[in-house]
Protein backbone atom coordinates (compact mmCIF):
# COMPACT_ATOMS: atom_id res chain seq x y z
CA UNK A 1 0.00 0.00 0.00
CA UNK A 2 1.08 3.62 -1.13
CA UNK A 3 1.78 6.12 1.59
CA UNK A 4 -0.45 8.41 0.22
CA UNK A 5 -3.46 7.88 -2.28
CA UNK A 6 -4.80 9.94 -5.01
CA UNK A 7 -7.83 9.18 -6.87
CA UNK A 8 -6.07 9.15 -10.43
CA UNK A 9 -9.27 10.54 -12.32
CA UNK A 10 -9.63 11.41 -14.75
CA UNK A 11 -12.25 14.31 -14.07
CA UNK A 12 -13.54 16.00 -16.40
CA UNK A 13 -16.48 19.18 -15.37
CA UNK A 14 -17.92 22.48 -17.26
CA UNK A 15 -17.02 25.17 -16.81
CA UNK A 16 -18.09 27.07 -13.43
CA UNK A 17 -18.19 23.97 -11.40
CA UNK A 18 -16.81 23.59 -7.63
CA UNK A 19 -14.24 20.68 -8.27
CA UNK A 20 -13.23 18.25 -5.01
CA UNK A 21 -9.76 16.62 -5.12
CA UNK A 22 -8.77 14.27 -2.29
CA UNK A 23 -6.11 12.11 -1.29
CA UNK A 24 -5.70 9.92 1.74
CA UNK A 25 -2.77 8.97 3.46
CA UNK A 26 -1.56 6.11 5.77
CA UNK A 27 1.54 7.84 7.83
CA UNK A 28 0.90 9.76 10.99
CA UNK A 29 3.86 11.29 10.94
CA UNK A 30 2.98 13.89 7.51
CA UNK A 31 2.65 17.27 9.63
CA UNK A 32 2.69 19.55 6.49
CA UNK A 33 0.52 18.89 3.12
CA UNK A 34 0.49 20.43 -0.10
CA UNK A 35 -1.18 20.88 -3.40
CA UNK A 36 0.68 21.43 -6.27
CA UNK A 37 -0.65 21.64 -9.91
CA UNK A 38 0.97 20.27 -12.70
CA UNK A 39 1.02 21.31 -16.71
CA UNK A 40 1.83 18.67 -19.21
CA UNK A 41 5.31 18.78 -19.30
CA UNK A 42 6.01 20.96 -17.17
CA UNK A 43 7.40 20.59 -13.42
CA UNK A 44 4.70 21.13 -10.62
CA UNK A 45 4.00 24.27 -9.26
CA UNK A 46 3.38 24.79 -5.41
CA UNK A 47 -0.59 25.65 -5.03
CA UNK A 48 -1.70 25.85 -1.25
CA UNK A 49 0.40 25.01 1.53
CA UNK A 50 -1.05 23.61 5.31
CA UNK A 51 0.36 23.11 8.50
CA UNK A 52 -1.86 20.20 10.48
CA UNK A 53 -5.59 20.06 10.46
CA UNK A 54 -7.90 23.41 9.70
CA UNK A 55 -8.83 25.09 6.23
CA UNK A 56 -6.29 27.68 4.17
CA UNK A 57 -8.31 29.38 1.57
CA UNK A 58 -6.41 31.77 -1.72
CA UNK A 59 -8.93 33.00 -4.16
CA UNK A 60 -10.60 30.73 -5.50
CA UNK A 61 -8.50 27.71 -3.98
CA UNK A 62 -9.33 25.85 -0.40
CA UNK A 63 -7.43 23.27 1.57
CA UNK A 64 -8.24 20.86 4.13
CA UNK A 65 -6.48 18.58 5.89
CA UNK A 66 -7.95 16.25 8.57
CA UNK A 67 -5.70 14.48 10.31
CA UNK A 68 -7.76 12.34 12.73
CA UNK A 69 -9.20 10.78 9.22
CA UNK A 70 -5.85 11.46 7.37
CA UNK A 71 -7.94 12.92 4.92
CA UNK A 72 -6.80 16.23 2.83
CA UNK A 73 -8.90 18.00 -0.24
CA UNK A 74 -8.68 20.82 -2.09
CA UNK A 75 -11.72 22.61 -3.49
CA UNK A 76 -11.57 24.60 -6.75
CA UNK A 77 -15.19 27.33 -6.97
CA UNK A 78 -15.60 28.65 -10.34
CA UNK A 79 -13.61 26.70 -12.09
CA UNK A 80 -11.90 27.82 -15.38
CA UNK A 81 -10.18 26.18 -18.80
CA UNK A 82 -7.16 27.32 -17.53
CA UNK A 83 -7.42 25.54 -14.69
CA UNK A 84 -7.54 22.04 -16.75
CA UNK A 85 -4.40 20.38 -15.35
CA UNK A 86 -2.81 17.69 -12.96
CA UNK A 87 -3.43 18.07 -9.26
CA UNK A 88 -0.73 16.63 -7.15
CA UNK A 89 -1.14 16.36 -3.20
CA UNK A 90 2.22 16.01 -1.71
CA UNK A 91 3.56 16.03 2.42
CA UNK A 92 6.02 16.08 4.69
CA UNK A 93 6.97 15.15 8.35
CA UNK A 94 8.63 18.19 8.93
CA UNK A 95 9.55 21.50 8.21
CA UNK A 96 11.71 23.43 5.75
CA UNK A 97 14.13 21.24 3.35
CA UNK A 98 12.34 17.49 3.77
CA UNK A 99 11.51 14.97 0.83
CA UNK A 100 8.25 15.10 -0.09
CA UNK A 101 5.78 12.03 -0.67
CA UNK A 102 3.56 12.90 -3.40
CA UNK A 103 0.15 11.12 -4.29
CA UNK A 104 -0.09 9.75 -7.78
CA UNK A 105 -1.80 12.95 -9.12
CA UNK A 106 -5.67 13.60 -10.45
CA UNK A 107 -5.58 14.83 -14.06
CA UNK A 108 -8.83 17.62 -14.37
CA UNK A 109 -10.29 18.91 -17.63
CA UNK A 110 -12.33 22.35 -17.21
CA UNK A 111 -14.53 22.16 -20.35
CA UNK A 112 -15.54 25.66 -21.56
CA UNK B 1 14.81 36.01 -12.57
CA UNK B 2 15.48 32.61 -13.57
CA UNK B 3 14.07 29.18 -12.66
CA UNK B 4 15.43 26.12 -11.88
CA UNK B 5 16.93 24.62 -15.21
CA UNK B 6 17.87 20.94 -16.33
CA UNK B 7 19.64 19.85 -19.12
CA UNK B 8 19.18 17.62 -21.59
CA UNK B 9 15.13 18.21 -21.80
CA UNK B 10 15.41 14.93 -23.43
CA UNK B 11 17.69 11.90 -23.85
CA UNK B 12 17.52 8.56 -25.48
CA UNK B 13 19.68 6.17 -24.54
CA UNK B 14 20.09 2.45 -25.34
CA UNK B 15 19.89 -0.35 -22.99
CA UNK B 16 23.36 -0.52 -20.59
CA UNK B 17 24.56 3.05 -21.32
CA UNK B 18 25.62 5.57 -19.22
CA UNK B 19 23.57 8.95 -18.97
CA UNK B 20 24.03 12.26 -16.77
CA UNK B 21 22.00 14.89 -16.28
CA UNK B 22 22.27 17.94 -15.20
CA UNK B 23 20.11 20.49 -12.41
CA UNK B 24 20.88 24.12 -12.52
CA UNK B 25 19.19 25.34 -8.89
CA UNK B 26 18.11 28.51 -7.92
CA UNK B 27 20.63 31.38 -7.06
CA UNK B 28 21.20 31.13 -3.42
CA UNK B 29 19.07 27.59 -2.76
CA UNK B 30 20.98 25.89 -0.47
CA UNK B 31 18.66 23.00 -0.79
CA UNK B 32 18.87 20.40 -3.83
CA UNK B 33 16.45 17.42 -4.40
CA UNK B 34 16.04 14.71 -7.00
CA UNK B 35 12.74 12.90 -7.87
CA UNK B 36 11.57 10.76 -10.91
CA UNK B 37 8.00 11.02 -12.01
CA UNK B 38 6.57 7.92 -14.22
CA UNK B 39 4.16 8.30 -16.84
CA UNK B 40 0.79 8.65 -14.56
CA UNK B 41 2.41 8.80 -11.27
CA UNK B 42 3.32 11.27 -9.28
CA UNK B 43 6.83 12.09 -8.43
CA UNK B 44 8.86 9.69 -6.26
CA UNK B 45 11.87 11.10 -3.58
CA UNK B 46 15.25 10.18 -4.71
CA UNK B 47 17.91 12.35 -3.19
CA UNK B 48 18.18 15.25 -1.64
CA UNK B 49 21.59 17.88 -0.70
CA UNK B 50 21.96 20.52 1.84
CA UNK B 51 24.95 22.19 0.12
CA UNK B 52 27.45 20.03 -1.12
CA UNK B 53 26.58 16.85 0.76
CA UNK B 54 23.36 14.04 0.32
CA UNK B 55 21.37 14.76 3.38
CA UNK B 56 19.15 11.78 2.74
CA UNK B 57 19.44 9.46 -0.25
CA UNK B 58 16.84 7.43 1.15
CA UNK B 59 14.90 6.97 -2.59
CA UNK B 60 17.69 6.23 -4.77
CA UNK B 61 16.81 2.33 -5.90
CA UNK B 62 20.04 0.76 -6.97
CA UNK B 63 23.77 1.29 -6.85
CA UNK B 64 23.47 2.23 -10.03
CA UNK B 65 22.38 5.74 -9.19
CA UNK B 66 24.23 7.67 -7.85
CA UNK B 67 24.24 12.08 -7.22
CA UNK B 68 27.37 14.75 -6.86
CA UNK B 69 27.26 18.39 -5.78
CA UNK B 70 30.60 19.22 -5.44
CA UNK B 71 30.65 22.83 -5.38
CA UNK B 72 26.93 23.28 -3.17
CA UNK B 73 25.07 24.74 -6.43
CA UNK B 74 24.72 22.60 -10.13
CA UNK B 75 23.73 18.56 -9.44
CA UNK B 76 24.04 15.70 -11.86
CA UNK B 77 22.45 12.90 -11.38
CA UNK B 78 24.38 9.98 -13.11
CA UNK B 79 23.10 6.70 -13.78
CA UNK B 80 25.13 3.76 -14.89
CA UNK B 81 24.37 0.42 -16.77
CA UNK B 82 20.61 2.08 -17.54
CA UNK B 83 17.41 -0.31 -17.90
CA UNK B 84 14.18 0.29 -19.89
CA UNK B 85 12.82 0.77 -16.21
CA UNK B 86 14.15 3.89 -15.61
CA UNK B 87 12.58 5.46 -18.42
CA UNK B 88 10.78 8.57 -16.73
CA UNK B 89 11.01 12.22 -16.25
CA UNK B 90 13.66 13.02 -13.77
CA UNK B 91 12.87 16.19 -11.92
CA UNK B 92 15.24 18.54 -9.86
CA UNK B 93 13.40 21.15 -7.43
CA UNK B 94 15.66 23.51 -5.07
CA UNK B 95 14.72 25.44 -2.29
CA UNK B 96 16.41 27.77 0.53
CA UNK B 97 17.19 25.88 3.85
CA UNK B 98 14.33 27.20 5.86
CA UNK B 99 11.61 27.55 3.38
CA UNK B 100 8.59 25.22 2.51
CA UNK B 101 8.41 25.49 -0.92
CA UNK B 102 10.11 23.75 -3.09
CA UNK B 103 10.46 24.63 -6.94
CA UNK B 104 10.84 22.52 -9.64
CA UNK B 105 11.99 22.32 -13.35
CA UNK B 106 10.54 21.18 -16.36
CA UNK B 107 12.42 18.18 -15.97
CA UNK B 108 14.78 15.58 -18.12
CA UNK B 109 12.61 13.25 -20.45
CA UNK B 110 14.31 9.62 -20.37
CA UNK B 111 14.10 7.25 -22.87
CA UNK B 112 16.18 3.81 -22.67
CA UNK B 113 15.57 1.55 -25.53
Amino acid sequence: QKEVEQDPGPLSVPEGAIVSLNCTYSNSAFQYFMWYRQYSRKGPELLMYTYSSGNKEDGRFTAQVDKSSKYISLFIRDSQPSDSATYLCAMSEGQGAQKLVFGQGTRLTINP
Amino acid sequence: GAGVSQTPSNKVTEKGKYVELRCDPISGHTALYWYRQSLGQGPEFLIYFQGTGAADDSGLPNDRFFAVRPEGSVSTLKIQRTERGDSAVYLCASSSLLADEQFFGPGTRLTVL
